[in-house]
């Protein structure tokens, strides 16, 4: 069974830029979250999807992050302007159903360098 | 307030040592889930156990165990004669109303 998909795998931004991280869940897996994961921190939960609605965003900076899951499958998560503190892996996970009771499977990161 | 304490930052071990990774969790709610993740430096979280409030008995799985108590909110990881590739950082998560994690505890087995 394929895992958690993300790329790209690493990326180099200016601050101000904008960058997008695409995710794909395990096949069948209902709900998907992102992370941010700040070097030497655990990871934080940013935004969880249950098909294609948002369940939780209230720790997602609206104000630079948007993220989307159009059609209940992949997701994509944007960070426009980004700033030097957003410096950080970004972690997608996915789960059956039940949002925060399943098994939670992350995928591999992207890691995000501001500069 | 949700709140997940790893207190060791960083241990270190020769291997065939064996060690255990301390975890304390705070929740006002009664239904809730723990779990341990592994992170290796390739960077990907493994994910190694879950266990829901209400089972509280303890499991071993080859050589690891684990070791939850509700009366002192702890959920202990133990790993048996040590190895090498057991380096890695390792995060104790709760999750009731929203998935936290714990700093992490950077493990390091020396030969």
């Amino acid at each position: 069974e394929a895992g958690v998909a993300q790329s790209p795998r690493y990326k180099i931004i200016e601050k101000r830029q904008s960058v997008a991280f695409w995710c794909n869940p395990i096949s069948g897996h209902a709900t998907l979250y992102w992370y941010q994961q700040i070097l030497g921190q655990g990871p934080k939960l940013l935004i969880q999807f249950q098909n294609n609605g948002v369940v939780d965003d209230s720790q997602l900076p609206k104000d630079r992050f948007s993220a989307e899951r159009l059609k209940g499958v992949d997701s994509t998560l944007k960070i426009q302007p980004a700033k030097l503190e957003d410096s950080a892996v970004y972690l997608c996970a996915s789960s059956l159903a039940r949002p925060l009771q399943e098994t939670q499977y992350f995928g591999p990161g992207t890691r995000l360098l501001v500069l | 307030a949700q709140k997940v304490t790893q207190a060791q930052t960083e241990i270190s071990v020769v291997e065939k040592e064996d060690v255990t990774l301390d975890c304390v969790y705070e929740t006002r709610d009664t239904t809730y889930y723990l779990f341990w993740y592994k992170q290796p430096p390739s960077g990907e979280l493994v994910f190694l156990i879950r266990r829901n409030s209400f089972d509280e008995q303890n499991e071993i799985s080859g050589r690891y165990s684990w070791n939850f108590q509700k009366s002192t909110s702890s959920f202990n990881f133990t790993i048996t004669a040590s190895q090498v590739v057991d380096s890695a950082v390792y995060f104790c998560a709760l999750s009731d109303n929203d998935m936290r994690f714990g700093a992490g505890t950077r493990l390091t087995v020396k030969p």
